[in-house]
């Protein structure tokens, strides 16, 4: 069964320092990944996803089969960058359902 | 931009009753879910729908759930009896090209 770690709850940041969210996951097959934020009282929305390969809102992430992660990074932390973070995957064939992690609550100190 | 809708935003019912959450997913998509988040826990899967049949159904989704598309546009979750337990948030998401879409979310709350 696939699982999704997210080992942080909370992380708090300075604005313009530099975040990393992280995300390990367990999945025998070859896993699609996924990050949602949702923004104070809004719905869950997609962040990026990995075979996307872009970055949105300045994030990145880069799927590490090796050591089974997935990371969200981006270098420099604005305060619109605060709200709920959640890793999430999939398998690797039709439109299944989506496993998800904990979360992490990102805030941004000015 | 189309979004996924849900109604009602909130809903209090009383301990054995029917609730009925509605779902209208976003118009050309043709993969349906229905997720929940009990407060302070992890979003969890429940049922995925295709092509008017489930093609997935988790451990929570036991006999006291149904899913429907009565309709062209609306999807519905049905909690037969409703117990303490089935309060959390009810997420419903719609799909194309394996990107899922997500509604705001029903807050239920059995008293």
């Amino acid at each position: 069964a696939q699982r999704v770690t997210q080992p942080e709850k909370l992380l708090s940041v300075f604005k313009g320092a530099p975040v990393e969210l992280k995300c390990n996951y367990s999945y025998s097959g070859s896993p699609e990944l996924f990050w949602y934020v949702q923004y104070s009282r809004q719905r869950l929305q997609l962040l990026l996803r990995h075979i996307s390969r872009e970055s949105i809102k300045g994030f990145t992430a880069d799927l590490n089969k090796g050591e089974t992660s997935f990371h969200l990074k981006k270098p420099f932390a604005q305060e619109e960058d605060s709200a709920m973070y959640y890793c999430a995957l999939a398998q690797d064939f039709g439109n299944e359902k989506l496993t998800f992690g904990t979360g992490t609550r990102l805030t941004i100190i000015p | 931009e189309p979004e996924v809708t849900q109604t009602p935003s909130h809903q209090v019912t009383q301990m054995g009753q029917e609730v009925i959450l509605r779902c209208v997913p976003i118009s050309n998509h043709l993969y349906f879910y229905w997720y929940r988040q009990i407060l302070g826990q992890k979003v969890e899967f429940l049922v995925s729908f295709y092509n008017n049949e489930i093609s997935e159904k988790s451990e929570i989704f036991d006999d006291q759930f149904s899913v429907e598309r009565p309709d062209g546009s609306n999807f519905t979750l049905k909690i037969r009896s409703t117990k303490l337990e089935d309060s959390a948030m009810y997420f419903c998401a719609s799909s194309v090209a394996q990107t899922q879409y997500f509604g705001p979310g029903t807050r239920l709350l059995v008293l």
